[in-house]
C-alpha cells in the first residue's frame, strides 16, 4: 500500500533551535515529494523536490530528498514562534502524475516556545 | 488576486442530513481536488475535477460526491451524514493543466464540518 509516514508527530522546541522534520515514503513510480505549512486552516506550499540529493531553500527553511532512501527532510534553522505549525509531507499518488491527487503524510505539529 | 474561496466555513449537521460544500478556485485554475482533514487519519484526497469532468478519485464511499461548473467552481455533498463526516474539508486548486508542477496546490481555508 502507497503511504508517507512523518516523525515525529509532534515537536516543542525554543526559538532558535534549529529541527529536523523527517518524511519517509513508499510509493511505486515516485515522481515528487512535497511539503505544506499549515498554520490555521489553509495549507501552504513550500517545496517541490523530484531529484534526488538536491537542496532546495528559501530563508531558514529548506529541504532535500534521498531517493534511494526513500526519504525527505525538512530543516528549519534558527526558529521562531511564527513557525510553529503542522508540516505537511505528500508525494504525488502512482498513475495519477501532475494533478491533484496526492497523498500526505499525518504531519509534523511543531511547537516553538519563546 | 483572490485566494481559493471556500464556504461555508462553518456547519453543523446531524447524522442522516446532506451537506453541500462550496469552493471557487483562483481565477484561471481549471483543476480543483477536495480533501478531507480528520486529526486521525490527516488529509486524504476525496476527489479532482478538471474541465467539468472527474479527474481522479479516492476512496470514499459513494456518500461523497461532487461536480464542476464552466466556471471551474466545484461543490461538494455528503448525503446521510455520519458521525465520522465530522472533519476539515479542504479544497485546493491549480493552475496547470498537466505537467511538471500541476500538483503545487493552492488551499482554501476549508469549511469545517461537524455532524452531531
Amino acid at each position: 500500500e502507497d503511504k508517507v509516514v512523518q516523525s515525529p508527530l509532534s515537536l516543542v522546541v525554543h526559538e532558535g533551535d534549529t529541527v529536523t522534520l523527517n518524511c519517509s515514503y513508499e510509493v511505486t513510480n515516485f515522481r515528487s515529494l512535497l511539503w505544506y505549512k499549515q498554520e490555521k486552516k489553509a495549507p501552504t506550499f513550500l517545496f517541490m523536490l523530484t531529484s534526488s540529493g538536491i537542496e532546495k531553500k528559501s530563508g531558514r527553511l529548506s529541504s532535500i530528498l534521498d531517493k534511494k532512501e526513500l526519504f525527505s527532510i525538512l530543516n528549519i534553522t534558527a526558529t521562531q514562534t511564527g513557525d510553529s505549525a503542522i508540516y505537511l509531507c505528500a508525494v504525488e499518488a502512482p498513475g495519477s502524475s501532475n494533478t491533484g491527487k496526492l497523498i500526505f503524510g499525518q504531519g509534523t505539529t511543531l511547537q516553538v516556545k519563546p | 488576486k483572490a485566494g481559493v474561496t471556500q464556504t461555508p466555513r462553518y456547519l453543523i449537521k446531524t447524522r442522516g442530513q446532506q451537506v453541500t460544500l462550496s469552493c471557487s478556485p483562483i481565477s484561471g485554475h481549471r483543476s480543483v481536488s477536495w480533501y478531507q482533514q480528520t486529526p486521525g487519519q490527516g488529509l486524504q484526497f476525496l476527489f479532482e475535477y478538471f474541465s467539468e469532468t472527474q479527474r481522479n478519485k479516492g476512496n470514499f464511499p459513494g456518500r461523497f460526491s461532487g461536480r464542476q461548473f464552466s466556471n471551474s467552481r466545484s461543490e461538494m455533498n455528503v448525503s446521510t451524514l455520519e458521525l465520522g463526516d465530522s472533519a476539515l474539508y479542504l479544497c485546493a486548486s491549480s493552475h496547470l493543466t498537466r505537467g511538471s508542477g500541476a500538483n503545487v496546490l493552492t488551499f482554501g481555508a476549508g469549511s469545517r464540518l461537524t455532524v452531531l
